[in-house]
């Protein structure tokens, strides 16, 4: 295990739906982050958060919205999805500042497989 | 527009012979790059993370090179074992502190 969970493992929702995605480190870290991983296309890095504080948002749809209550917690807020954002969500962590140009490990939790019906 | 490109898509081996995987970039300005391994409904694990000084690193069967001014990094498995069969990621991360470009991945199956 790396020290990130994540639930829950697998979501089925509707389009008109709310859910919440939620990650968790043990591992005392500072920085969090949350990636989509579509079928047959790299890995997208959605959001960066640096102790509690958003560092980084990669053009994500307001239809996902993330929070970060404290530096062990991440959530990912979706309402009103569509088909295509059906894939795996992957949180992970790493030691520092969350700073992408840095050497830290980042260490990934299992994943979150979503589908949207 | 920075890319990072990998090759081949998919490879199949027998256990025990060694393989090595390729990455291309175009990812600028350069700061790391980064293999990951991903088993199968697991998240990725990081193999290595290289600087723009690092010419090879290893991680046990594992090891990396990068060549920065021909913007080529591969992956070279040793004595692969049948646990080796997963997805290799490429990760180049730019020096300005935005961006972070993932290869497709190697699917690598491993067979008795």
């Amino acid at each position: 295990e790396t020290g990130v969970t994540q639930t829950p493992r697998h979501l089925v929702m509707g389009m008109t739906n709310k859910k919440s995605l939620k990650c968790e480190q043990h591992l005392g870290h500072n920085a969090m982050y949350w990636y989509k991983q579509s079928a047959k296309k790299p890995l997208e890095l959605m959001f960066v958060y640096s102790l509690e504080e958003r560092v980084e948002n990669n053009s994500v749809p307001s239809r996902f919205s993330p929070e970060c209550p404290n530096s062990s917690h991440l959530f990912l807020h979706l309402h009103t999805l569509q088909p295509e954002d059906s894939a795996l969500y992957l949180c992970a962590s790493s030691r520092d500042s969350g700073d992408l140009a840095s050497t830290d490990t980042q260490y990934f939790g299992p994943g979150t497989r979503l589908t949207v019906l | 527009k920075n890319q990072v490109e990998q090759s081949p898509q998919s490879l199949i081996i027998l256990e025990g012979k060694n393989c090595t995987l390729q990455c291309n970039y175009t990812v600028s300005p350069f700061s790391n790059l980064r293999w990951y391994k991903q088993d199968t409904g697991r998240g990725p694990v990081s193999l290595t993370i290289m600087t723009f000084s690092e010419n090879t690193k290893s991680n046990g069967r594992y090891t990396a090179t990068l060549d920065a001014d021909t913007k080529q990094s591969s992956l070279h498995i040793t004595a692969s074992q049948l646990s080796d069969s997963a997805s290799y990621i490429c990760v180049v991360s730019a020096g300005n502190n935005n961006d972070m470009r993932f290869g497709a991945g190697t699917r690598l199956t491993v067979k008795p």
